[in-house]
């Protein structure tokens, strides 16, 4: 399974936007970009999910170029409450050529802490 | 909808005793799946059942780990005897079929484990 390297933290204020960048240069054909968010004392949850060019849903959006060794999550005017740890992960996705096998390969993370 | 639920939610044993873990995933998921942290590590996958059979435990550090889920609903996850490497957040988490659509993977909250 492919490896990814994320920043280790990040510092932002209320309301800004704010982007992290994962690198996955081994990212293999069947390959899907997925992204998790965690809160202290909680399990990850599941946050947005791409194979290329841009997804959008509520939450953020995630933006894949076209060689797909990267991606780039953003979250739009964070909040005290968007302080928390992101994980970006690269592997088969659910529904994808292997059918749904949701086996995920965690990395450390990126600690993210929005200021007043 | 009641999510993934996690019991118990904190658990402190001795060295060489037993504990069983309880993960009720979200009601209709064939998909269950068990991962950990251990201090200062990240999060690993230990092992992923499809109703009541069990698909992938690769990620099983030893024979002292033992997962179940009979009848496919619930899941147990026992350690015996418990190790004080044992010691960390378990996550269970649960998917649909991914030909139902929706498969992201659902997090409960964790039990932390303490072997002292």
């Amino acid at each position: 399974l492919a490896k990814t390297t994320q920043p280790i933290s990040m510092d932002s204020y209320e309301g800004q936007e704010v982007n992290i960048t994962c690198s996955h240069n081994n990212i293999a054909t069947n390959d899907y970009i997925t992204w998790y968010q965690q809160f202290p004392s909680q399990g990850p949850r599941f946050i947005i999910q791409g194979y290329k060019t841009k997804v959008t849903n509520e939450v953020a959006s995630l933006f894949i170029p076209a060689d797909r060794k990267s991606s780039t999550l953003s979250l739009p005017r964070v909040s005290l409450s968007d302080t928390a740890v992101y994980y970006c992960l690269v592997g088969e996705g659910p529904g994808g050529f292997s059918g749904g096998y949701n086996k995920l390969i965690f990395g450390a993370g990126t600690r993210l802490a929005v200021h007043p | 909808e009641a999510g993934v639920t996690q019991f118990p939610s904190h658990s402190v044993i001795e060295k060489g005793q037993t504990v069983t873990l309880r993960c009720d995933p979200i009601s209709g998921h064939d998909n269950l799946y068990w991962y950990r942290r251990v201090m200062g590590k990240e999060i690993k996958f230990l092992l992923h059942f499809v109703k009541e059979s069990k698909q992938d435990e690769s990620g099983m550090p030893n024979n002292r780990f033992l997962a179940e889920r009979t009848g496919g609903t619930y899941s147990t996850l026992k350690v015996q005897p418990a190790e004080l490497e044992d010691s960390g957040v378990y996550f269970c988490a649960s998917s649909q079929d991914w030909r139902q659509g929706n498969t992201e993977a659902f997090f409960g909250q964790g039990t932390r484990l303490t072997v002292v």
